[in-house]
């Protein structure tokens, strides 16, 4: 595998489910990204991890729930959704520190259906 | 709030001709921009990208151009091809060691008739 990879591609789910979305990164880097692409809006940043802490949680509401176990794999775990959480949610990974530009490496995505 | 905004929703071009997808940015303190190219069922896939102390950069096909007092950056594609056409976003990152972050713009959906 190369890259970044994210499974499943795709998710149909009830409201009162709990499921988990996976991402892993094979480039190396020390930060990792979780964002929400819904249609005609733009990429929505959700959680920000680097060397494995989070830096960033953009108000995003706590059915969404991440965890960075290493460096290189980032879940998000999902819980009592609404039919408006359902988007593209992609993964993302970059090497951030002095000397770096902050050029983000984007998984397939995983299209989430809430019913 | 910062925002990235793109002039134009759809672009359409003849296959064979050249292109040029705008976007606008508001953060003056932005240091790096990057062009996304998305095509249908697949992630954003990076295209190119600049710093903001160039106001240009050429790769294979595809020039970026930065006009910092206007806050302005475009993509040209030349010689467009079929497997141009996908949406386009453009990105601006502002440096702050520690806690990278990328805004990006809604995108630019480009469709090259063949």
């Amino acid at each position: 595998e190369t890259g970044v990879t994210q499974t499943p591609r795709h998710l149909v789910m009830g409201m009162t489910n709990k499921k988990s979305l996976k991402c892993e990164q094979h480039l190396g880097h020390n930060a990792m990204y979780w964002y929400k692409q819904s249609a005609k809006k733009p990429l929505e940043l959700m959680f920000v991890y680097s060397l494995e802490e989070r830096v960033e949680n953009n108000s995003v509401p706590s059915r969404f729930s991440p965890e960075c176990p290493n460096s290189s794999h980032l879940f998000l775990h999902l819980h009592t959704l609404q039919p408006e959480d359902s988007a593209l949610y992609l993964c993302a990974s970059s090497q951030v520190g002095l000397g770096n530009y902050n050029e983000q490496f984007f998984g397939p995505g995983t299209r989430l259906t809430v019913l | 709030g910062e925002s990235v905004g793109l002039h134009l929703p759809t672009l359409s071009v003849q296959e064979g001709d050249n292109s040029i997808i705008n976007c606008a940015y508001s953060n003056s303190a932005s240091d790096y921009f990057i062009w996304y190219k998305q095509e249908s069922g697949k992630g954003p896939q990076f295209i190119i990208d600049i710093r903001s102390n160039m106001d240009k950069r050429q790769g294979q096909r595809v020039t970026v151009l930065l006009n910092k007092t206007v806050k302005h950056l475009s993509l040209q594609i030349a010689a467009t091809q079929p497997g141009d056409s996908a949406v386009y976003f453009c990105a601006e990152n502002e440096s702050n060691f520690g806690n990278e972050k990328l805004t990006f713009g809604t995108g630019t959906r480009l469709t090259i008739i063949p």
